[in-house]
Parts: structure tokens; sequence; C-alpha cells
């Protein structure tokens, strides 16, 4: 079973630019969540989307945006590029009961890292 | 808001010794996770412990939870180098009965083996 891929894997852009990661989840995974990891924050929520609905969202500012797809696959977004969003982003995706409640651990992908110069 | 805080945030160990890694959080919480992240990697989910007094092993590596003492601690049993990584402890707060896809994570315990 493919684990959770996350493309880009490098990205390098400029402050004030925009930048969008995929995430494509585990097969039959329907919870996708998305967390920023620096050096100095540790890692953080951004948000969770579960059937094409954002359920939940971390403190982050509005340039941080996300959807997710009829097939589960997200992405996240963001605007106006600024040297503090240099970071691992990662994704993780979880199996959803019927009830919406997840039922299992969150597998990660390997992470897209972002340089903002 | 749940914080979660682990210690020691730097461990260097010999090879064949033990040690324990601690984890507390502030919040009532049904679920505790405990990942791996090599350098320049991925997490890994080494333990997921979902109720107190929750026990798992895995290899040299023990975790348990006492939800009571919000507590839960990863045990290195006689290190190896290959156990070299950085750990890290989650917390799954659930609202409602119902979680949304949010870890809270731990600062990371940065463990190097030495021979």
């Amino acid at each position: 079973k493919a684990g959770v891929t996350q493309t880009p894997r490098y990205l390098i852009k400029t402050r004030g630019q925009q930048v969008t990661l995929s995430c494509s989840p585990i097969s039959g995974h329907r919870s996708v969540s998305w967390y920023q990891q620096t050096p100095g924050q540790g890692l953080q929520f951004l948000f969770e989307y579960f059937s094409e609905t954002q359920r939940n969202k971390g403190n982050f500012p509005g340039r941080f945006s996300g959807r997710q797809f009829s097939n589960s696959r997200s992405e996240m977004n963001v605007s106006t590029l600024e040297l503090g969003d240099s970071a691992l982003y990662l994704c993780a995706s979880s199996l959803v009961s019927s009830g919406g409640i997840a039922k299992n651990i969150q597998y990660f992908g390997a992470g897209t890292r972002l340089s903002v110069l | 808001e749940l914080k979660v805080e682990q210690n020691p945030l730097f461990l260097s160990m010999q090879e064949g010794k033990n040690y324990t890694i601690y984890c507390n959080y502030s919040t009532t919480s049904d679920r505790l996770y405990w990942y791996r992240q090599d350098p320049g990697k991925s997490l890994e989910s080494l333990f997921v412990l979902l109720s107190n007094g929750a026990v798992k092993q895995e290899g040299r590596l023990m975790a348990s939870l006492d939800t009571k003492a919000r507590l839960s601690t990863l045990h290195i049993t006689a290190a190896v180098h290959d156990l070299s990584a950085t750990y890290f402890c989650a917390v799954d707060i659930r609202a409602g009965g119902t979680s949304y896809g949010k870890l809270t994570f731990g600062q990371g315990t940065i463990l190097t083996v030495h021979p």
C-alpha cells in the first residue's frame, strides 16, 4: 500500500510569491492534516480536512489556506510568502469511521521543504 | 490551551545504557502518540497509547501512559546507535467526542547514542 505522497519535495520561492503544496493520502484515508515544522516553533498544526470540508484550523494567518478534493487529495496554499514561512510542511492522513471520528494514527508524508528567499 | 512538554530535550547516551524520556501534557486526553524522526526525514509512528495504564513495547523501546498524572514515558533499554533520532510525543484532543485531526506535539527529544 502506498504511503502519503507529498509533492514537490523541495521549493525555493521569493518573498511575496505564492506557493501550492500537494498531498495524496493513503488509499482509503479520508482525513488529511497539515503541519508546519520549524526549528524555533517545532511542529504546529495548520488545518484538517475531511470530505472536502475544513473541520479544524490552527493559529495561522489567513495567508495559509487549503482544500480537499473528492478523492481525498489535499492542497495547501500560502500566499504573499514571508521569510518566516520557510519550513518543512508535513501532511498526514488517517482513517476515519463512518461517524467522522479519526480512529487510527496519523501517517505522515516525507514533507515539502519550502525556502523563502 | 493544551501544552505538551518533553524532557529532556537533548539526550546523549552510551550504547548499552537505559534511559527514559518524559512527556507531560496539560489537558485530559484520550490518546497519546510517540513518533520518531530521522534527520531530514518524516515522522514515523512508534506507538499509540489509548488508555490509562497502557503499555506498548517494540524492540528496545517501551512506552507507557498514566492519564491521571497526564504523563507518558518512553523507556529505552540497552541503547544502540540505530536509535539515534528525534522522538516526539503528541496528544490528541477530543472535542465533544470527535477528533478533528489535530495533534499537539512536544518539543522533541534529540537522542544521540554513542559507541
